[in-house]
């Protein structure tokens, strides 16, 4: 059985940073595109983040990129987050989402989620 | 980027109703378009992808259809668990993109 299992959020002061782990298990964890998606209270879905199984290609929304970083630990069937300079609009839960292939392709789609972390950026 | 753009936003139905949700990408994205329910508190769950292809496990009253810009989630009949809210998201081309979401209610 898939099973992913976010931590790592909290309350941060805006400017500050936070890391998410993702912890999978119950499938073979380089071999799949993971992703990170993200849904402000009361909002609709916003990818985040991708990267492939091996870990080489990352992928990031504008909104995030140059502020956060996807990464993964194989070894450790772990996918991470590290958030950093972070906004109140990102205020968000954070939810991990395991992708249909190895590489981002056109016929990918997110099969698996797990039950997402809730990061609250405030003063 | 391309925009995913749902209609309606929220409908009322009820109970064996026929409801047809539209999900219109900003420019062709041939196929590659998945679906998603979301009930309050719950991780999304893939319905359908390739913008036709049921999951498995998932019951044979959604159906889905389109191609290019235009595509379309259908209950052929509603039942109480399908109160939720759903998303179209694209994948033919990074950033992925979702709909703003289309909420069914109860009438």
């Amino acid at each position: 059985e898939v099973q992913l299992l976010e931590s790592g959020g909290g309350l941060v002061q805006p400017g500050g940073s936070l890391r998410l782990s993702c912890a999978a298990s119950g499938f073979t964890f380089s071999s799949y595109v993971m992703n990170w998606v993200r849904q402000a209270p009361g909002k609709g879905l916003e990818w985040v983040s991708g990267i492939s199984g091996s870990g080489d290609n990352t992928y990031y929304a504008d909104s995030v990129k140059g502020r956060f970083t996807i990464s993964r630990d194989n070894s450790k069937n772990t996918l991470y987050l590290q958030m950093n300079s972070l906004r109140t609009e990102d205020t968000a839960v954070y939810y991990c989402a395991k992708d249909r292939g190895t590489t981002v392709t056109k016929k990918d789609y997110f099969d698996y989620w797990g039950q997402g972390t809730l990061v609250t950026v405030s003063s | 980027d391309i925009q995913m753009t749902q209609s309606p936003s929220s409908l009322s139905a009820s109970v064996g109703d026929r409801v047809t949700i539209t999900c219109r990408a900003s420019q062709t994205i041939s196929s590659y378009l998945n679906w998603y329910q979301q009930k309050p508190g719950k991780a999304p769950n893939l319905l359908i992808s390739g913008a036709s292809s049921l999951q498995s496990g998932v019951p044979s009253r959604f159906s889905g259809s389109g191609s290019g810009t235009d595509f379309t989630l259908t209950i052929s009949s509603l039942q109480p668990e399908d109160f939720a809210t759903y998303y179209c998201q694209q994948s033919y081309s990074t950033p992925r993109t979702f709909g703003q979401g289309t909420k069914v209610e109860i009438k």
